[in-house]
């Protein structure tokens, strides 16, 4: 597609129960990431793939949350139990950079997010 | 580990007034640099970058910024802002741990 796109882009839901958020890469780059954005606070990292190379996943604050990539392409960011503080706006972002490249090919496109609420 | 900051968290500037932004970095090797911008409502998008060479970027919007390698900056400068400059700035740095990590933002507000 013409950017990254991202569903749903609103999510309500009841604490404890889990959620799925879908992002959609550009066709063709072998990057993506997951960020969360919180209210008054920056950008967190959360999880890296690159191309079939083992995800990066530093940035996963707990065991509740995890993140797949199917095929190179489409990635889904799972929370389990859901908790208050995880009510954030979850950002997904996708380039054409491959490993361990400092090339123009760096430069991250991001989707609209995933607004999560959790009550 | 890999670290930005951004000092200002809320700039209130008049239009026509010059904006500075301080972004600082921590890591030693090889980094690229980023200044992205969230216009209220709209995704983030680029607003320029550095890999190599002329430490003196331009981006889009008349906006600049300048990487000084002995101070770990990458400071975001624009001569004379405007209103629709109101936004929140993040600076971002790219490292050999292939994770682009961002700064805590700087909302610029810009009166009419």
């Amino acid at each position: 597609g013409a950017g990254v796109s991202q569903s749903p882009s609103n999510k309500v839901t009841e604490k404890g129960k889990d959620v799925e958020l879908r992002c959609d890469p550009i066709s063709g780059h072998t990057a993506l990431y997951w960020y969360r954005q919180s209210l008054g606070q920056g950008l967190e990292f959360l999880i890296y793939f690159q191309g079939n190379s083992a995800p990066d996943k530093s940035g996963l604050p707990s065991d509740r949350f995890s993140a797949e990539r199917t095929g190179g392409s489409v990635s889904t960011l799972t929370i389990q139990r859901t908790q208050q503080e995880d009510s954030a706006v979850y950002l997904c972002a996708s380039s054409s950079q491959t490993s361990g490249s400092t090339s123009g090919a760096n430069v991250l496109t991001f989707g609209a997010g995933s607004r999560l609420t959790v009550l | 580990a890999q670290s930005v900051s951004q000092h200002n968290h809320h700039v209130i500037l008049s239009e026509a007034a010059s904006l500075e932004l301080g972004c600082n970095y921590s890591y030693g090797g090889t980094v690229n640099l980023f200044w992205y911008v969230q216009y209220p409502g709209q995704h983030l998008q680029l607003l320029l970058k550095y890999f190599s060479g002329d430490p003196l970027v331009k981006g889009i919007k008349g906006f600049e910024a300048e990487f000084i390698k002995s101070k770990f900056s990458f400071n975001l400068r624009k001569p004379s802002v405007q209103w629709s400059d109101t936004a929140e700035y993040f600076c971002a740095a790219l490292g050999s741990a292939r994770q682009l990590t961002f700064g805590s933002g700087t909302q610029l507000t810009v009166l009419p």
